[in-house]
């Protein structure tokens, strides 16, 4: 069975920085490309980032470009996500998701999902 | 302003039939991306729901399918039951804006 598990996530004050982590098991973490999606607290779901199963293509969405960063450590079976220059609309839960193709093109889907952690930019 | 368009709310009787739509436009759905649905209960993590339009993961009850009409997809739950109650996100893949993935804005399903 998959797990992902989330990590990382807290309190934290604007413009400051945080990193997040999702620890993989159950599946050969290096054969599926992974991203991060976020949920704002009673909104819906957007896509932040996502990464190749080889680390060779990382996407983002515009909002992040520049502040985030995306990586993995495939002999951890760990996903990251380091998070900058934090800003208020950053504030939510922070899904991490197993993509079923192993690069980060085409209109797979997410097949398997973390529980989330939450990530609050508050002053 | 969500990309994929969805229906903010649908709601239905134990027993009924429930549709819930996904329109979307010539970089996602019309540009030939599969869409895809996801059902998030209160509280938890999305789970996939239905792939590639019409396929049901192992586990997934037969009272859920999914169809493609033209240039949107549907999501049908038949045999309505009082834990469907939950979110439902469409999701695609749009070549704007460098590429990247995209929900629609979800659809809150009421159980009456």
């Amino acid at each position: 069975e998959v797990y992902l598990v989330e990590s990382g996530g807290g309190l934290v004050q604007p413009g400051t920085s945080l990193r997040l982590s999702c620890a993989a098991s159950g599946f050969r973490f290096d054969d599926y490309a992974m991203h991060w999606v976020r949920q704002a607290p009673g909104k819906g779901l957007e896509w932040v980032s996502g990464i190749s199963w080889n680390s060779d293509r990382l996407v983002y969405t515009d909002s992040v470009k520049g502040r985030f960063t995306i990586s993995r450590d495939n002999a951890k079976n760990s996903l990251y996500l380091q998070m900058n220059s934090l800003r208020v609309e950053d504030t939510a839960f922070y899904y991490c998701a197993k993509y079923r193709g192993y690069d980060v093109s085409g209109s797979y889907y997410f097949d398997d999902w973390g529980q989330g952690t939450l990530v609050t930019v508050s002053s | 302003q969500s990309v994929l368009t969805q229906p903010p709310s649908v709601s239905g009787a134990p027993g009924q039939r429930i549709s819930i739509s996904c329109t979307g436009s010539s970089s996602n759905i019309w540009a030939g991306y599969d869409v895809h649905w996801y059902q998030q209960l209160p509280g938890t993590a999305p789970k996939l729901l239905i792939y590639s339009y019409t396929n049901r993961p192992s586990g997934v009850p037969d009272r859920f399918s999914g169809s493609k009409s033209g240039t949107s997809a549907s999501l049908a739950i038949t045999g309505l039951q009082a834990e469907d109650e939950a979110d439902y996100y469409c999701q695609s893949y749009d070549t704007s804006l460098g590429g990247h993935w995209v929900f629609g804005g979800g659809t809150k399903l009421t159980v009456l």
